[in-house]
């Protein structure tokens, strides 16, 4: 089975500074997600990467994927109150549509 | 489209009673997920169906716990019967066939908050 693993569980940080999460994951696969969540609710859907050395960003957010590696990373420039949440990556494996869901990292930004 | 639609988004039910949730899928999507989110072991993958039929039921954690897919706008989880363990969120989530899939990922509902007493 797909494992998929992320780090930190738990982030917190200052405004304005800047963080990385990282995902990483245990088998060949060049489709992977992310998801945000706030509390209570469902799940959002931020970035899809389908190939290797794909970047994409949105505002303070930017993911990056390296599929040699398998790694993706969520890099958060100048935080603001506004992107605390649950980031959750999840890697497209299998023989069917499924996806394999990291751990969740809980960012908490303070003012 | 209004997105996956979940009923109910909260119940509250004491142990040992039957429980069903309810999910449409967005229309035309061929795959419909049920996943369970809880602090202790994050989201897991209870059942997918494609075309309305169940392709992984291996993350159903007991026999306590049934999924169907009558028809391509509706499916159902039931737990019978319940137990406070159960206590959850419970998702659902569709997407289009594999093919059109690239790029598209899963879209979820707003999930049940289901809590067993």
């Amino acid at each position: 089975e797909l494992k998929v693993e992320q780090n930190p569980l738990f982030l917190s940080m200052q405004e304005g500074k800047n963080y990385t999460i990282y995902c990483n994951y245990s088998t060949t696969s060049d489709r992977l997600y992310w998801y945000r969540q706030d509390p209570g609710k469902s799940l959002e859907s931020l970035f899809v990467l389908l190939s290797n050395g794909a970047v994409k960003q949105e505002g303070r957010l930017m993911a990056s994927l390296d599929t040699k590696a398998r790694l993706s990373t969520l890099h958060i420039t100048a935080a603001v109150h506004d992107l605390s949440a649950t980031y959750f990556c999840a890697v497209e494996g299998g023989t069917g549509n499924q996806f394999y869901f990291g751990t969740g990292t809980s960012l908490t930004v303070i003012p | 489209d209004a997105g996956v639609i979940q009923s109910p988004r909260h119940e509250v039910t004491e142990m040992g009673q039957e429980v069903t949730l309810r999910c449409k899928p967005i229309s035309g999507h061929d795959y419909l997920f049920w996943y369970r989110q809880t602090m202790m072991r994050g989201l897991e993958l209870l059942i997918y169906f494609n075309n309305n039929v169940p392709i992984d039921d291996s993350g159903m954690p007991e026999d306590r716990f049934s999924a169907k897919m009558p028809n391509a706008s509706f499916s159902t989880l039931k737990i019978q019967p319940s137990e406070p363990r159960d206590s959850a969120v419970y998702f659902c989530a569709s997407s289009p066939n594999r093919g059109a899939s690239r790029g598209y990922g899963y879209t979820f509902g707003s999930g049940t908050r289901l809590t067993v007493v």
